[in-house]
């Protein structure tokens, strides 16, 4: 069946460093990518999503490329601010098949330190 | 606008008691999602609704999970008989049935079984 696979975390970075989450997922087909943040005490949000190979999601100074021929989906900002801290989830569904549920990796805290 | 609303916010019960879990989707969204967080487990998927009806149950455990959806709005998740592995946060998502990719999340129900 469909996974999403992360790296396991927590990632800890001081303000201002380079972000990257890695992601890669397994599934036939043409699924759709995304990724939702967790902020602490809030719901998870979607972050940004790619729905065809190639497409690059960005929101908020995220970014993250669909690469079909090596299934990643990583995120990576430029310059991280305590506000980033959070848990970031990778997910896919596939709207090929209709099937509307997303499936999610496991998680990925980031801590941002002053 | 409003968002997603679940409750209660906090649910704590004796095993083998039964419970019963609401979720309240963004006003005009057709297609509602129940999705479980846990430790052991991650975020799993567990029915997806379009109306009233229930086209992907596939995520439901076992039997004593059931759903259902009333006036294309409201929706219960019951839990019979509970269990302590049912502890988990019960996330509700809802989405316009055009707009496939975006699922908008509530804050959850956090069931603890004891």
């Amino acid at each position: 069946g469909d996974s999403v696979t992360q790296m396991e975390g927590p990632v800890t970075l001081s303000e201002e460093a380079f972000l990257t989450i890695n992601c890669t997922y397994t599934a036939t087909g043409y699924p759709s990518l995304f990724w939702y943040v967790q902020y602490p005490g809030e719901g998870l949000q979607l972050l940004l999503k790619a729905t065809k190979a190639d497409d690059k999601g960005s929101n908020k100074g995220f970014e993250a490329t669909y690469r079909k021929e090596t299934t990643s989906f990583h995120l990576e900002k430029g310059s991280v601010q305590v506000s980033d801290s959070a848990v970031y989830f990778c997910a896919l569904s596939r709207m090929d098949t209709g099937r509307r549920a997303l499936t999610f990796g496991s998680g990925t805290r980031l801590q941002v330190q002053p | 606008g409003a968002g997603v609303s679940q409750s209660p916010s906090n649910k704590v019960t004796e095993k083998g008691k039964d419970v019963e879990l609401r979720c309240d989707p963004i006003s005009g969204h057709t297609a509602l999602y129940w999705y479980r967080q846990s430790l052991g487990q991650g975020l799993e998927f567990l029915i997806y609704f379009q109306g009233n009806s229930a086209p992907d149950k596939s995520g439901l455990p076992s039997d004593r999970f059931s759903a259902e959806r009333t006036g294309g709005s409201v929706s219960t998740l019951t839990i019979q008989r509970t269990q302590q592995e049912d502890s988990a946060v019960y996330l509700c998502a809802s989405s316009y049935a055009r707009d496939i990719y975006e699922q908008y999340f509530g804050p959850g129900t956090r069931l603890t079984v004891t």
